[in-house]
């Protein structure tokens, strides 16, 4: 069983659309969880960080479920430029962050 | 500010060639990562380096690859013989150390073929 496992998608939505990518996670002592985000050919570069209380950003919500080791990310209103591969991220310690697989979301007009 | 820098952008090699890839982490940046990705196993920590020291290598696939860190502002990355199964992008990333929040910060990659 992966460490982070995410649905790979593809999410194809339209405009204005709001989408949810969930997230599992198997190590119960992993300390911080983040969202990260992948353009084709480019980087990940950190989207946000994800707390036991739920923060928000914007049009982007994340949650965190300890009990459950879930974690999610909930995009409102969605833009043409949200289009990207979201990678699910979990530090497991000293620094060391796991990553799954990635889930694809396409937004078309 | 110049975020990480990796060299070469692109490697095209035939199988057998010895293989570097550079990486010059941003300055003030304790933690260096190297990481692969591709299509079927997606992004994975090969090693890790704290203050120039590896910490974790459990990554690394085979005595094939191995990593250096001579300095804080330089690493390498080394194939040796190069293999097809090789082919991936290739990551560097860096950080600084905090106990809740430690956004790394990846480098533009380097796409390696290995024919």
């Amino acid at each position: 069983r992966k460490e982070v496992e995410q649905d790979p998608g593809p999410f194809n939505v339209p405009e204005g659309a709001t989408v949810a990518f969930n997230c599992t996670y198997s190590n119960s002592a992993s300390q911080s969880f983040f969202w990260y985000r992948q353009d084709c050919r480019k980087e990940p570069k950190l989207l946000m960080s994800v707390y036991s209380s739920g923060n928000e950003d914007g049009r982007f919500t994340a949650q965190l479920n300890r009990a459950s080791q879930y974690i999610s990310l909930l995009i409102r209103d969605s833009k043409l430029s949200d289009s990207a591969t979201y990678l699910c991220v979990v530090n497991k310690g000293y620094n060391k962050l796991i990553f799954g697989a990635g889930t694809r979301l396409a937004v078309h007009p | 500010d110049a975020g990480v820098i990796q060299s070469p952008r692109h490697e095209v090699t035939e199988m057998g060639q010895e293989v570097t890839l550079r990486c010059k982490p941003i300055s003030g940046h304790d933690y260096l990562f190297w990481y692969r990705q591709t299509m079927m196993r997606g992004l994975e920590l090969l090693i890790y380096f704290n203050n120039n020291v590896p910490i974790d290598d459990s990554g690394m696939p085979e005595d094939r690859f191995s990593a250096k860190m001579p300095n804080a502002s330089f690493s390498t990355l080394k194939i040796q013989p190069s293999e097809p199964r090789d082919s991936a992008v290739y990551f560097c990333a860096s950080s600084f150390y905090d106990k809740t929040y430690n956004e790394q910060f990846f480098g533009p990659g380097t796409r390696l073929t290995v024919l």
